[in-house]
């Protein structure tokens, strides 16, 4: 069963704070393992991308890939204003090249604001 | 930056009515994807398209959806007979060869149906 689990939220932090988002899922097939951002009224935007397990550090975010206990998590440090919108983790299957056509199957989303 | 857009951005429709959601994909993208988000919930995926023919679609695409790339640079999705529980957004999204590239979305169509 394709089924990746969020908490939806909504998570208020003020600014500075260092957020921690989560996710769990239970097919083992997944490989691939990305964060979205989603503005209101917008579509998602890829942040992060994490093939198998380990982590990747990029600017202010660092995804984290547990595939023992099917974990995944994103932490923003140094959060801003800026930074809230929805927060979607997303997984497919596959191997490491010619995985275009792979369907992402996406988290409900975690709602993050950050307060001024 | 190059991005994908969606036409129209709000549409309205009868219910039963035939409606078609348009896509501008990036242009020297090769894979090309509806997925769709009712309100409150997950972004779903619907279908994937390359070199002209689906090439995988979920249990939500039935006979009433249909894709077609009916020239060089657009995407569209038809829908045929349009039921309430079509209102959704719809998201065209598309990405090159490889998938660490991740997914393009557009900014979406939002579909009512009354």
């Amino acid at each position: 069963q394709k089924e990746v689990e969020q908490d939806p939220g909504p998570l208020s932090v003020p600014e500075g704070a260092i957020v921690s988002l989560n996710c769990t899922y239970s097919n083992s097939a997944f490989q691939y393992f990305m964060w979205y951002r989603q503005y209101s009224r917008k579509g998602p935007e890829l942040l992060m991308y994490t093939y198998s397990s380990g982590n990747k550090e990029d600017g202010r975010f660092t995804a984290q890939v547990d595939k023992s206990s099917k974990y995944i998590s994103l932490f923003i440090r140094d959060s801003q204003p800026s930074d809230s919108a929805t927060y979607l983790c997303a997984n497919a299957p596959g191997g490491e090249s010619g995985a275009g056509s792979y369907q992402l199957t996406f988290g409900k989303g975690t709602k993050l604001s950050v307060i001024p | 930056e190059p991005e994908v857009t969606q036409t129209p951005s709000h549409q309205v429709t009868q219910m039963g009515q035939e409606v078609i959601l348009r896509c501008v994909p990036i242009s020297n993208h090769l894979y090309f994807y509806w997925y769709r988000q009712i309100l409150g919930q997950k972004v779903e995926f619907l279908v994937s398209f390359y070199n002209n023919e689906i090439s995988e679609k979920s249990e939500i695409f039935d006979d009433q959806f249909s894709v077609e790339r009916p020239d060089g640079s657009n995407f569209t999705l038809k829908i045929r007979s349009t039921k309430l529980e079509d209102s959704a957004m719809y998201f065209c999204a598309s990405s090159s060869f490889s998938l660490r590239d991740g997914r393009s979305f557009g900014s979406g169509t939002r579909l009512t149906v009354v």
